[in-house]
C-alpha cells in the first residue's frame, strides 16, 4: 500500500518488446521481492534482493537500497509473460509490504 | 520447489457463521503467513506464525484469529464472518533465516461472505 509505489498500474507491450516496471519505497528497506500473478491467480516468485541486481533469462531486477527503488526488466516480451507483477519490500519488522501492481499485457 | 496447499479453494459463508481455511506446507519452513488480496489494496498480512504455537498480529488482524499447531499448518479462523471479508485469501511460507526469506505462496482461497 502507501510504503510500496508501482508505476505503471498497467503496461501494453508487442511481442518482442522490452519494458521496465518500477518501485518506489518510502520508508528503508532491507529487500524486496518481486512476484507475477497469473490469471489463476497463482503468485510465483521471480526475484529476492537485499541490493545489487539478478537476472534470470529475460527478466532483470535491481534494487537501490539507499535511493530507495527497485526496477524489473523484461526483455524481448513473449504472450507468457502477461499477468499482473508486484514487488513486495521487506522492512525491519516481519512480513512483507506490497505495492498494488502493474498490469502486464503482452500481445502479438 | 516450496509446496503451500491452502483449502478450500473457494467458499461461501453466511454473515456471522464461523469460516477456517486451511494451509499446509511440506517444506519445513518456519515462518509462515495470511494475506487477503483485494482490488485497490494489494495483498495485505493479516496474521504470521514463526513456528508451531506462536501466531503474530500483521496489519489488518481485526476480526481474525489464527492458529499453528504444527510446523506444517497454520489455519486463518473467522469467528463471525461479515461481508467485508469476502476476499482472496494467500497462505505462503518462508525459511526465516533471519529475516532474508524467499516467500512461497498458496493458490489462494476465495471466500465469499453473504
Amino acid at each position: 500500500g502507501d510504503q510500496v509505489e508501482q508505476s505503471p498500474s498497467a503496461l501494453s507491450l508487442h511481442e518482442g518488446t522490452s519494458s521496465a516496471l518500477r518501485c518506489n519505497f518510502t520508508t528503508t528497506t532491507r529487500s524486496v521481492q518481486w512476484f507475477r500473478q497469473n490469471s489463476r491467480g497463482s503468485l510465483i516468485n521471480l526475484f529476492y534482493l537485499a541490493s545489487g541486481t539478478k537476472e534470470n533469462g529475460r527478466l532483470k531486477s535491481a534494487f537501490d537500497s539507499k535511493e530507495l527503488y527497485s526496477t524489473l526488466h523484461i526483455r524481448d516480451a513473449q504472450l507468457e509473460d502477461s499477468g499482473t507483477y508486484f514487488c513486495a519490500a521487506e522492512h525491519y519488522a516481519q512480513g512483507l509490504t506490497f505495492g498494488l501492481g502493474t498490469r502486464v499485457s503482452v500481445f502479438p | 520447489e516450496a509446496a503451500v496447499t491452502q483449502s478450500p479453494r473457494n467458499k461461501v459463508a453466511v454473515t456471522g457463521g464461523k469460516v477456517t481455511l486451511s494451509c499446509n506446507q511440506t517444506n519445513n519452513h518456519n515462518n509462515m503467513y495470511w494475506y487477503r488480496q483485494d482490488t485497490g489494496h494489494g495483498l495485505r498480512l493479516i496474521h504470521y506464525s514463526y513456528g508451531a504455537g506462536s501466531t503474530e498480529k500483521g496489519d489488518i488482524p481485526d476480526g481474525y484469529k489464527a492458529s499453528r499447531p504444527s510446523q506444517e499448518n497454520f489455519s486463518l479462523i473467522l469467528e463471525l464472518a461479515t461481508p467485508s471479508q469476502t476476499s482472496v485469501y494467500f497462505c505462503a511460507s518462508g525459511e526465516g533465516l533471519g529475516g532474508a526469506e524467499t516467500l512461497y505462496f498458496g493458490s489462494g482461497t476465495r471466500l465469499t461472505v453473504l
